[in-house]
């Protein structure tokens, strides 16, 4: 079993959608979650990051996290046609030790 | 600021040779991590470097290997190719570590024939 799994999608939402993104995690340790958007041709990008559990948002995103049971969650808000790309999931267990992603969810929002 | 510069893009390589990439980090970042990206694998952890030590590794093979420079600029080493190795390599860069998150290059997409 995969430390973090991630739905694998592909997603396919019209524009305007809440798009809703899941993973799963299974080591205890893991104290910081982070969220990657990456476009096609492109490394991945720094989107979203939270510490422990609760709730970040930052104007269409929201990111959530739930330790008690191991659930990581981002939300899209007025989904756009710029937001299709592959989302990535992440997580870790201390300051110095690696990031561990899920698999990706590729979206795709149509105009 | 100049981001994560991987060089080169691509490359071609044939069966039992040897590459190595190039990752220039973000001015002033001292941690420099290399992934594995594959359609099967996702992304997969090969090694972290800061301050020229190597501080973390993967599961790979000693096939993989890598060394930071004192100005943090990185490299990795694949010897004796497979066409397994085929791959998108992505260089990472942090201040201190991954736990405020990495800045990305856009990766080396390897060929391995």
């Amino acid at each position: 079993q995969k430390e973090v799994e991630q739905d694998p999608g592909p997603l396919s939402v019209p524009e305007g959608a809440i798009v809703s993104l899941n993973c799963t995690y299974s080591n205890s340790a893991f104290q910081y979650f982070m969220w990657y958007r990456q476009y096609s041709r492109k490394g991945p990008e720094l989107l979203m990051y939270t510490y422990s559990s609760g709730n970040k948002e930052d104007g269409r995103f929201t990111a959530q996290v739930d330790k008690s049971s191991k659930y990581i969650s981002l939300f899209i808000r007025d989904s756009q046609p710029s937001d299709s790309a592959t989302y990535l999931c992440a997580s870790g267990p201390g300051s110095a030790r690696q990031l561990t992603f899920g698999s990706g969810t590729q979206l795709t929002v149509l105009p | 600021k100049a981001g994560v510069t991987q060089t080169p893009r691509y490359l071609i390589k044939t069966r039992g040779q040897q590459v190595t990439l190039s990752c220039s980090p973000i001015s002033g970042h001292r941690s420099v991590s290399w992934y594995q990206q594959t359609p099967g694998q996702g992304l997969q952890f090969l090694f972290e470097y800061f301050s020229e030590t190597q501080r973390n590794k993967g599961n790979f093979p000693g096939r993989f290997s890598g060394r930071q420079f004192s100005n943090s600029r990185s490299e990795m080493n694949v010897s004796t190719l497979e066409l397994g190795d085929s791959a998108l390599y992505l260089c990472a860069s942090s201040l201190t570590g991954p736990s405020y998150g990495y800045t990305f290059g856009s990766g080396t997409r390897l060929t391995v024939v």
